[in-house]
C-alpha cells in the first residue's frame, strides 16, 4: 500500500449530471477526510470520517453533496445535479492519528 | 479557523534561503502545518508544529511559530530548483478541522 489513491483522476461531466468519486485510505487508517480545492485557492474541508461514522460537515456542502463510507474503508463522495460552480479538485486524505494526513492525487472535476 | 493568510508569490535564487510566512486568526489551534505542492500532484506535508513549539527544524526545514501573533513561518535553507512548488500552511482547531491558507508560490531562479 502506498498510499491514497483516488477513482477517478479526471471527470468531465455536463451540468445536472450526476456523479461519484472513490477514495481508498491507507490501510488501517481510520480518519478520512474530503476537500474541494478550487484554482488558486487552498484545500477547503468539506467532511470528515472517522471509521464508518460522519462526524464533521462543513455548511460548504450543500444538501447536492453526500458522503459515505460504509464500511470504515473506502469512502464515494457523490455530487447530484452538478453545477458549473462544482468544477474543483476534490482531495482525500487519511490519516491514523489526529496530527498528520495523508492526500490523495486528486479527481478533478469539469462541469460544462 | 478559517482566516489563514499567506503572501501569494515568492521568488529566490538557488542555494539562497526561502522563507514562507502565515498568519492565522485561531487562537485554539493545536497544531500547524506546511505541505507542498507540486503541479499536478496532491499535497505533501513537510512538518509540522505542535502549538505549545515555537521551534522546529528537520533537515533544510526550520519551522518557527510566534503565537502571541498568530504567525507561522517556514524557512528553506539551501534553496534547491526541486524546491519550486506552492506551500500551503494549515490549522487544525478542535474539532479535528483544519483550514488551509491559499498557498505561496515559491519559484527558484537557476
Amino acid at each position: 500500500d502506498t498510499g491514497v489513491s483516488q477513482d477517478p483522476r479526471h471527470k468531465i461531466t455536463k451540468r445536472g449530471q450526476n456523479v461519484t468519486f472513490r477514495c481508498d485510505p491507507i490501510s488501517e487508517h481510520n480518519r478520512l477526510y474530503w476537500y474541494r480545492q478550487t484554482l488558486g485557492q487552498g484545500p477547503e474541508f468539506l467532511t470528515y470520517f472517522q471509521n464508518e461514522a460522519q462526524l464533521e460537515k462543513s455548511r460548504l456542502l450543500s444538501d447536492r453533496f453526500s458522503a459515505e463510507r460504509p464500511k470504515g474503508s473506502f469512502s464515494t463522495l457523490e455530487i447530484q445535479r452538478t453545477e458549473q460552480g462544482d468544477s474543483a479538485m476534490y482531495l482525500c486524505a487519511s490519516s491514523i492519528d489526529r496530527v498528520e494526513q495523508f492526500f490523495g492525487p486528486g479527481t478533478r472535476l469539469t462541469v460544462l | 479557523g478559517e482566516d489563514v493568510e499567506q503572501s501569494l508569490f515568492l521568488s529566490v535564487r538557488e542555494g539562497d534561503s526561502s522563507v514562507i510566512n502565515c498568519t492565522y486568526t485561531d487562537s485554539s489551534s493545536t497544531y500547524l502545518y506546511w505541505y507542498k505542492q507540486e503541479p499536478g500532484a496532491g499535497l505533501q506535508l513537510l512538518t509540522y508544529i505542535f502549538s505549545n513549539m515555537d521551534m522546529k527544524q528537520d533537515q533544510r526545514l526550520t519551522v518557527l511559530l510566534n503565537k502571541k501573533d498568530k504567525h507561522l513561518s517556514l524557512r528553506i535553507a539551501d534553496t534547491q530548483t526541486g524546491d519550486s512548488a506552492i506551500y500551503f500552511c494549515a490549522e487544525r482547531v478542535p474539532g479535528n478541522q483544519f483550514y488551509f491558507g491559499t498557498g505561496t508560490s515559491l519559484t527558484v531562479i537557476p
